[in-house]
């Protein structure tokens, strides 16, 4: 079964500054999609960026970046010129490429980014 | 169009009454999921429906809990005879299905509390 890994409770960040989240992930398949959601106060879970593995170059949104490094099974969220409004739960989640499956997502237990003007 | 919408927003219950929470998916999508965050968690996967169809409720809890997608209105996640433990977030989220490699667009969730 895959599994996703988000090491850090929480983080902080000064305004302006850069950040990084981390998310591992297992999985024995190939063919899958990665993606970092945001939950703010007001609890919407907002898409922040994606990322199919079978794709060697990083997703890249804006200010939001991902580090993808599919052998280490790694994928972490960087956010440049951080911003008051970045201040959230940020989830990593998994989906399989596989069409057999539902595409349900597996998510990681969230990390809470504290912005610092 | 709306995005999905999910009510009621707040929703308290004694326990042992019902809880329905509804999830109206986006226009022109037609696969919903249901997903319930407890306290400090991540989301967990509930239930995946398609029009009339349950097509995995893995993740449902064996009893007191079932959802809908009928052909016309709402999805509906029922939670009968409710426990403590089911104060949670629940929230739900609407794909095409179409081969999608997105993410699917969330509600804003229903937060349920159990007195």
């Amino acid at each position: 079964a895959q599994t996703v890994t988000q090491s850090q409770p929480e983080m902080s960040v000064q305004e302006a500054e850069t950040v990084t989240l981390s998310c591992t992930y297992d999985t024995s398949e190939s063919d899958y999609y990665l993606f970092w959601y945001k939950q703010p106060p007001s609890r919407q879970m907002i898409l922040v960026i994606r990322q199919e593995a079978y794709k060697q170059q990083n997703a890249t949104e804006n200010r939001f970046s991902v580090n993808f490094q599919k052998a280490a099974k790694s994928f972490s969220l960087k956010i440049s010129d951080s911003q008051l409004g970045d201040a959230a739960m940020y989830f990593c989640a998994y989906r399989s490429g596989n069409a057999g499956n539902n595409r349900k997502l597996i998510w990681g237990l969230g990390t809470s980014l504290a912005v610092n003007p | 169009n709306a995005g999905v919408m999910q009510n009621p927003r707040h929703l308290v219950r004694r326990r042992g009454q019902e809880a329905r929470l509804r999830c109206s998916p986006m226009k022109g999508h037609s696969h919903v999921y249901w997903y319930r965050q407890l306290p400090e968690e991540g989301l967990k996967f509930m239930v995946y429906l398609q029009k009339e169809n349950i097509i995995d409720e893995s993740g449902m809890p064996k009893e007191r809990f079932s959802a809908e997608f009928p052909k016309e209105g709402p999805s509906i996640l029922r939670i009968q005879q409710v426990v403590r433990g089911d104060s949670a977030a629940y929230f739900c989220a609407s794909s095409t299905g179409q081969g999608t490699s997105y993410g699917y667009t969330f509600g804003s969730g229903t937060r349920l509390t159990v007195v």
